[in-house]
Formats: C-alpha cells, structure tokens, sequence
C-alpha cells in the first residue's frame, strides 16, 4: 500500500510531444505537490494544489499545466517537450499547507528528452 | 546569493564517527526547517524537522537551529554506512505562501 505513487516510472519520449505524468496519494492528505530534480539533484517546487486549488505556481513556463481532479490526485501535463526537461519529477503530499507539516514524496519519474 | 546553502561534498567519514551537515539560509523570516536524506536514484524521506532554537535529538540524529546565524545544522552520531546518502536542508518561508525551498544537499559517504 503506497502512500505516494507516480506513472510512469520512467518516461522517455522525442522532443516536441506531449506527455502526462500521474500521481495519487492515499493517505487523506489536503495537499499536493510537483518538483523537479535536476541533473545535478537541485530539487525546485513547481506547483501546490491544497484541495484541488492551485495555491503555489512558481516560475514555470506554460507548456507545464498541473490538473487535480480530487484532492487525492495530480496530474502533470507537458505539451511541447524539450531538452531541458529531462529531469526527475518527484510528486509529494502533506496533511494541510506546508508549515510544519511533513511532506511524503512519491518515488519519481525519470523523464528523459531525446 | 542562494536562499539555502550547503557544501555539496562529498563529506567522508569513518564508520562510528559523527557527521556533521550544515546548512545556511538566507531568509530571516525563515520559521521551519527540515533535513531530508535521499539515497541514490530514491525520493527525499524526511528525518528531522525543528522550528525553535537550540537541538532536537531523534535516536543517533540531532538537529541544531540558530536563527541569529541563520545556520541549521545536522550531526549523525555513530555514522553507517546505510547513512551514505545526500542529506538536503530545506526551509520553509511563510513570505513565500508556505513554500518549501532545498538546498542542492551534501553527500555524505560512510567509509566501513
């Protein structure tokens, strides 16, 4: 019984498509959270939807459009896909906002750009 | 300058010894802060968070905050090799809307 999980694992696609990445949490959690990993392991936050309102959207180009359909899911959708985002795309939740609330990660998505 | 720093390593220590991670944050408005550790090609788990001054102990880890030095610090006694992993300082800001920012982490390497 995963708290967080993302699919896919492990995305590899061509420049120019358009991918989605999933991710659900099961533990009751309010909210939500996408980062990205770089290559050199800098983890930046792209987005935060506490039930299902989008409360954090960092500088992040437009080709990037998060969806929550409930407040146990959170979607990502890249349109137009380029070189620079290959990175890992680590989906997280916590309790409420973060404040002190522990945020639990889900296991990645390997995202590679050819 | 960055808003959460640390040396990214990698920091070797001996089997037994104590580690010592730290982390500098440039934001005094700062109120929370976490270290999580993440083995390779793994996701971040958290293992300490602290939010007031001085130390918080959790088993052989302990988590020091000084706000006036803007430092957080992290020591690992009786270092593993199983502690082999990147630890990564994070902070909340409340001027941000809660928003947690890392720093690129520091990887400790644990020599048996």
């Amino acid at each position: 019984d995963t708290a967080v999980s993302q699919t896919p694992k492990y995305l590899v696609t061509q420049m120019g498509n358009d991918k989605s990445i999933k991710c659900e949490q099961n533990l009751g959690h309010d909210t939500m959270y996408w980062y990205k990993q770089d290559s050199k392991k800098f983890l930046k936050i792209m987005f935060s939807y506490n039930n299902k309102e989008l409360i954090i959207n960092e500088t992040v180009p437009n080709r990037f459009s998060p969806k929550s359909p409930d407040k146990a899911h959170l979607n990502l959708h890249i349109n137009s896909l380029e070189l620079g985002d290959s990175a890992v795309y680590f989906c997280a939740s916590s309790q409420h906002t973060a404040g002190e609330e522990t945020q639990y990660f889900g296991p990645g998505t390997r995202l590679l750009v050819l | 300058q960055k808003e959460v720093e640390q040396n990214s390593g990698p920091l070797s220590v001996p089997e037994g010894a104590i580690a010592s991670l730290n982390c500098t944050y440039s934001d005094r408005v700062s109120q929370s802060f976490f270290w999580y550790r993440q083995y390779s090609g793994k996701s971040p788990e958290l293992i300490m968070s602290i939010y007031s001054n001085g130390d918080k102990e959790d088993g052989r880890f302990t988590a020091q905050l000084n706000k006036a030095s803007q430092y957080v610090s992290l020591l690992i006694r009786d270092s593993q090799p199983s502690d082999s992993a990147t630890y990564l300082c994070a902070v909340i800001r409340k001027s941000s809307g809660d928003k947690l920012t890392f720093g690129t982490g520091t990887r400790l390497a644990v020599r048996p």
